[in-house]
């Protein structure tokens, strides 16, 4: 079974664009989550989808945005980009909300903002 | 709002040792996860605990579910060069519930 995937793997900004970052989860399941790792503060979860809704949300302002398809595929948008969103941006896919605890991980997208 | 614990930040141990580390949190979680992220990689899913008190083996890895359900521990047996990376513990309170994830410890092994 093929894993999460993400695309792309690396992207170079400049500070006010925008950017959008794309996740195909396992086949089968149902709900993406995304995180941002940065070196600082850690892992953190920014927002979860389950059937084209989004079901949980974490602390990032609202330049932070996403979205889920009908195939659960699911892409996260950053807008007026700022040199502190530098980071690795990680998409995990589980089977389902409110059945199944564990998230599997893609390789993530490295964005760095100039 | 939840935090998850882990000390060190970093460990360094040589080769063939067994280290543990351990996760604390002021919170009670129903799932503890543990994951280990290899540098440009995603984290990997190595062990999930669901029952407070249970121990579960993934080859030389074991955890445990602590019964306070406030802690889970992570044990390496005869660590080799491969095992170098960050492990992270993570939290759920419910299935509809995000994952917290704790700070990571980074993990050497001297040849």
């Amino acid at each position: 079974k093929a894993g999460v995937t993400q695309t792309p793997r690396y992207l170079i900004k400049t500070r006010g664009q925008q950017v959008t970052l794309s996740c195909s989860p396992i086949s089968g399941h149902r709900s993406v989550s995304w995180y941002q790792q940065t070196p600082g503060q850690g892992l953190q979860f920014l927002f979860e989808y389950f059937s084209e809704t989004q079901r949980n949300k974490g602390n990032f302002p609202g330049r932070f945005s996403g979205r889920q398809f009908s195939n659960s595929r699911s892409e996260m948008n950053v807008s007026t980009l700022e040199l502190g969103d530098s980071a690795l941006y990680l998409c995990a896919s589980r089977g389902g909300f409110g059945i199944s605890y564990e998230q599997y991980f893609g390789p993530g997208t490295r964005l760095t903002v100039t | 709002g939840q935090q998850l614990n882990q000390s060190p930040q970093s460990m360094f141990i040589q080769e063939g040792e067994d280290v543990s580390m351990n996760c604390t949190s002021s919170s009670i979680f129903n799932t503890w996860l543990w994951y280990k992220q290899d540098p440009g990689e995603g984290p990997v899913l190595l062990i999930a605990l669901y029952k407070a008190g249970e121990l579960t083996s993934n080859g030389r890895l074991t955890a445990q579910f602590g019964i306070t359900r406030k802690d889970s521990f992570l044990n390496i047996s005869a660590s080799i060069p491969s095992d170098v990376g960050i492990y992270f513990c993570a939290g759920s309170t419910g299935a509809n519930s995000k994952l917290t994830f704790g700070k990571g410890i980074t993990l050497s092994v001297r040849p």
